[in-house]
């Protein structure tokens, strides 16, 4: 079956550098990746998404990276702000687990001023 | 605003209480998902509706019964729970699960306490 993780459940960086969360997989049949953000008090929100025929995918200062070699995806958000501090997810689904997704644990990223 | 709308917000109930967690969509989405969300683990998918009908029940104790009565709103009433049953539960929705890819977006949440 499949499962997410992701390597470290804490991620302290110093406001405006960049951060990146990483995220393994187990099913190299996963075909469709999320990132999610949650923050306290709140259900995860929708930050970008990647289909497994990309390798990268870009948008407002986050960007996703997909190696299906090893089978690892990351979140890279440039010039972290206080805004982000919050729990990021990854997710993935692949078809022929009935196109429901499967959730990693989850990192908390903290922003220090 | 996300679009899901998840009521009450907070709920403390004992164990031989009956109550129902409601979640409604203004997305226009023909999905929508329940997920349990305990300290510490990844989050669990509960129950999926497709167009009003259930598609997946992932072993989920009878004590939880959902009800979809159209494709905007669902209900998750509770029963005799369990301490354990403590949680975030997460109501989510989705265009359409037939394609599979596609993001699914969350509500607030219901942060439940069984005393």
């Amino acid at each position: 079956g499949e499962s997410v993780g992701l390597h470290l459940p804490t991620l302290s960086v110093q406001e405006g550098d960049n951060s990146i969360i990483n995220c393994a997989y187990s099913n190299s049949a996963s075909d469709y990746f999320i990132w999610y953000k949650q923050e306290s008090g709140k259900g995860p929100q929708f930050i970008i998404d990647i289909r497994s025929n990309m390798d990268k995918r870009q948008g407002q200062r986050v960007t996703v990276l997909l190696n299906k070699t090893v089978k690892h995806l990351s979140l890279q958000i440039a010039a972290t702000q206080p805004g982000d501090s919050a729990v990021y997810f990854c997710a993935g689904l692949h078809h022929n687990a009935g196109n429901m997704l499967t959730f990693g644990g989850g990192t908390r990223l903290m922003v220090k001023p | 605003e996300t679009g899901v709308t998840q009521t009450p917000r907070h709920l403390v109930m004992g164990m031989t209480n009956k109550k129902s967690l409601k979640c409604e969509q203004h997305l226009g989405h023909n999905a929508m998902y329940w997920y349990k969300q305990s300290a510490k683990k990844p989050l669990e998918l509960m129950f999926v509706y497709n167009f009003k009908e259930q598609t997946e029940n992932n072993s989920v104790p009878s004590r939880f019964s959902p009800e979809c009565p159209n494709s905007s709103h669902l209900f998750l009433h509770l029963h005799t729970l369990q301490p354990e049953d403590s949680a975030l539960y997460l109501c989510a929705s989705s265009q359409d699960p037939g394609t599979g890819n596609q993001p699914q977006h969350f509500g607030d949440g219901t942060r439940l306490s069984i005393l």
